[in-house]
């Protein structure tokens, strides 16, 4: 009864740092996205994938790279983190990109410092 | 510009019914969300309403669409101390398009006992 998972949950890093937060899905869905939420803001879109092999950008891509190898996961890699990034992130899935249900994981807070 | 608006905070008494409101601007909308997120938690889709529906009730949720105003509102009757959260409205034009999900900043639900 996994759905989403996501790791690290907490993670503090020093400006300029790298990292990459992993993200896992056990519900065979085709569609994943990568979101942040900021205090005070609503989900902002970061990346998403429609499949295997198949990325692209969102609405707030700077900063970020992500890779889909296999249809259940979906790293994100943050290089040279910038206080900017300090935020809660969101890995999440679906079926489809149509009206089915978004499955959210349960969030990893970063700081960066 | 496409927008989600929902008024930040509200504050219920155990029992009574609480209710959220969100407008939004895309008049191609054909569902709009309503999903919930615990403290320290990830989203949970709540209900949802296809656009040509004036009303969805499930259980203690009632929503309502207003097209013509393009307003919507989540009524939660009898409404217990479980129910504290946040509470986002998400509108999705493009013909059910997740990767086009448009969030509102979020409701923050208080009920006290």
């Amino acid at each position: 009864n996994a759905g989403v998972t996501q790791t690290p949950k907490f993670r503090i890093l020093k400006i300029g740092q790298s990292m990459t937060l992993q993200c896992a899905q056990d519900m065979n869905h085709n569609y994943m996205y990568w979101y942040r939420q900021d205090p005070g803001m609503g989900l902002k879109l970061i990346y998403y994938s429609v499949g295997a092999g198949i990325t692209d950008k969102g609405e707030v891509p700077n900063g970020y790279n992500v890779s889909r190898s296999t249809t259940e996961d979906f790293p994100l890699r943050l290089e040279l983190a910038a206080p900017s990034q300090t935020s809660v992130y969101f890995c999440a899935s679906s079926y489809d990109g149509g009206r089915n249900t978004i499955y959210f994981g349960e969030g990893s807070w970063l700081t960066v410092v | 510009g496409e927008d989600v608006e929902q008024s930040l905070f509200l504050s219920v008494r155990e029992g009574d019914s609480s209710v959220i409101n969100c407008t939004y601007t895309d008049s191609s909308s054909t569902y709009l969300y309503w999903y919930k997120q615990e403290p320290g938690a990830g989203l949970q889709l709540l209900t949802y309403i296809f656009s040509n529906m004036d009303m969805k009730q499930d259980q203690r949720l009632t929503v309502l669409l207003n097209k013509k105003d393009k307003h919507l509102s989540l009524r939660i009757a009898d409404t217990q101390t479980g129910d504290s959260a946040i509470y986002f409205c998400a509108e999705s034009p493009n013909a059910g398009n997740n990767r086009k999900l448009i969030w509102g900043l979020g409701t923050s639900l208080a009920v006290n006992p």
